[in-house]
């Protein structure tokens, strides 16, 4: 199965710029999607396609990468940021998801 | 407006069954792919099972394949999840959500707001 790392936590304050990364433990092309999950909800889709920014999700967010690195930057950083941030690739059988990284806002 | 709404969750025994469902509404249900994803307490998310628009071809992860069977009826909307011979690792929120094709690959762009399952005696 492909697995994919992603860092546990991040700590930033409102108004900075941070990247979330992803490494895929073999290519997933541009076959990677992120979702952002807030305590006692499901995971919202962000960015399809690597790139893509899902309709109706702000432009703050954006995504980055092919084949085994992968990106998240969200900038600036708003205090509803704070969420766990997933990514997930569908290129390769099965789908699978990383471990999630927890975003705090100091 | 898509809406996805689980049903069906509970405290089962290791050992026996429990079905899942789903019911869709706000789009043409016939027309996607559906799937199951699911989340271990204070876990990450595992993909446990996909469906094909007719219902004739499904998928599994070798974790749960001969023992979680995936089912739709698009008369009504509604997708199922049977699940046989529960174990405690099957202990989990799962969420109904609708895959998406874009070009090569397909990605899940609603979900539903999750059930519980909890596997003890």
């Amino acid at each position: 199965d492909t697995v994919l790392t992603q860092s546990p936590a991040l700590a930033v304050s409102p108004g900075e710029r941070v990247t979330i990364s992803c490494r895929a433990s073999e290519s997933v092309s541009t076959g990677m999607h992120w979702y952002q999950q807030k305590p006692g909800q499901q995971p919202k889709l962000l960015i399809y396609g690597a790139s893509n920014l899902e309709s109706g999700v702000p432009a703050r967010f954006s995504g980055s990468g092919s084949g085994t690195d992968f990106t998240l930057t969200i900038d600036p950083v708003e205090a509803d940021d704070t969420a766990t941030y997933f990514c997930q690739q569908s290129w390769n059988d099965p789908y699978t998801f990383g471990a999630g990284t927890k975003l705090e806002l100091k | 407006e898509v809406q996805l709404v689980e049903s069906g969750g509970g405290l089962v025994q290791p050992g026996r069954s429990l079905k899942l469902s789903c019911a869709a509404s706000g789009f043409t249900f016939s027309n996607y792919y559906m799937a199951w994803v699911r989340q271990a307490p204070k876990k990450g998310l595992e993909w446990v099972a996909t469906i094909s628009t007719s219902g004739s071809r499904t998928y599994y992860p070798d974790s749960v394949k001969g023992r979680f069977t995936i089912s739709r009826d698009n008369a009504k909307s509604s997708l199922y999840l049977q699940m046989n011979s529960l174990k405690s690792e099957d202990t989990a929120t799962y969420y109904c959500a609708r895959p998406t094709r874009d070009g090569t690959y397909y990605y899940f762009d609603y979900w539903g707001q999750g059930v519980m399952v909890t596997v003890s005696s």
